[in-house]
């Protein structure tokens, strides 16, 4: 089955800077990769997702890059601010299959 | 309600005793997923329904865990003789369809259980 392998495990960074995080997959056959967004006490929400048939994908200050050879793929976040730290997870799933998420990354924004 | 809820939001247990938790997904969702988060881990996935049928239970870890879906609806997850390893938030899910596209799983606030 699927395995989503993702890093850093804990990101810190300052306010108005850049965050990447970096997540893997093993399951060629997946098509489809979501971010999701988890604050203290809420269930994750998703941010941005992309699908296998783009390399690229980008919503105001987020973007999600694809690389289907290497599988992988990456969320950047630009101009980060402190309503941004959380927990986020990333995803990956077949066509109408479940998803299997990656272990989390905590981000901290400091101000 | 406009999203998924979860009932109870907190339940602590002993140990070998029964335990059932309940989802409400968002009106008209077709597809109702279970997770469970453990501290510091991402959602693990426990089973999905489409409709009333289970389509997918491969997550479920043991024969202890069972869920249903009677009316295509509201799912409860049921817990026999728990353990301390079910120690962990589960988290239900609704979407409006799992098909050939896989879409935005709106997720609840969890449910955290507790075995003593």
């Amino acid at each position: 089955g699927e395995n989503v392998e993702q890093h850093p495990s804990t990101l810190s960074v300052q306010e108005g800077d850049s965050a990447v995080i970096k997540c893997t997959y093993s399951d060629s056959a997946s098509n489809y990769f979501p971010w999701y967004k988890q604050e203290l006490g809420k269930g994750p929400q998703l941010i941005i997702d992309i699908r296998s048939n783009v390399g690229e994908k980008k919503d105001q200050r987020i973007a999600v890059t694809l690389n289907k050879t290497a599988k992988h793929f990456s969320l950047h976040i630009t101009e980060t601010q402190p309503e941004d730290s959380a927990v986020y997870f990333c995803a990956a799933a077949r066509s109408g299959d479940k998803l299997v998420f990656g272990a989390g990354t905590i981000l901290r924004v400091k101000s | 309600g406009a999203g998924v809820s979860q009932t109870p939001s907190n339940k602590v247990t002993e140990k070998g005793k029964y335990v059932e938790l309940r989802c409400d997904p968002i009106s008209g969702h077709t597809a109702l997923y279970w997770y469970r988060q453990s501290l510091g881990q991402g959602p693990e996935f426990l089973i999905y329904f489409q409709g009333t049928g289970a389509a997918d239970d491969s997550g479920l870890p043991n024969d202890r865990f069972f869920a249903v879906r009677p009316e295509g609806s509201v799912s409860t997850l049921k817990i026999q003789r728990t353990e301390r390893g079910d120690s962990a938030v589960y988290l239900c899910a609704s979407s409006l369809r799992a098909g050939a596209n896989t879409g935005e799983l709106f997720f609840g606030e969890g449910s955290r259980l507790t075995v003593l």
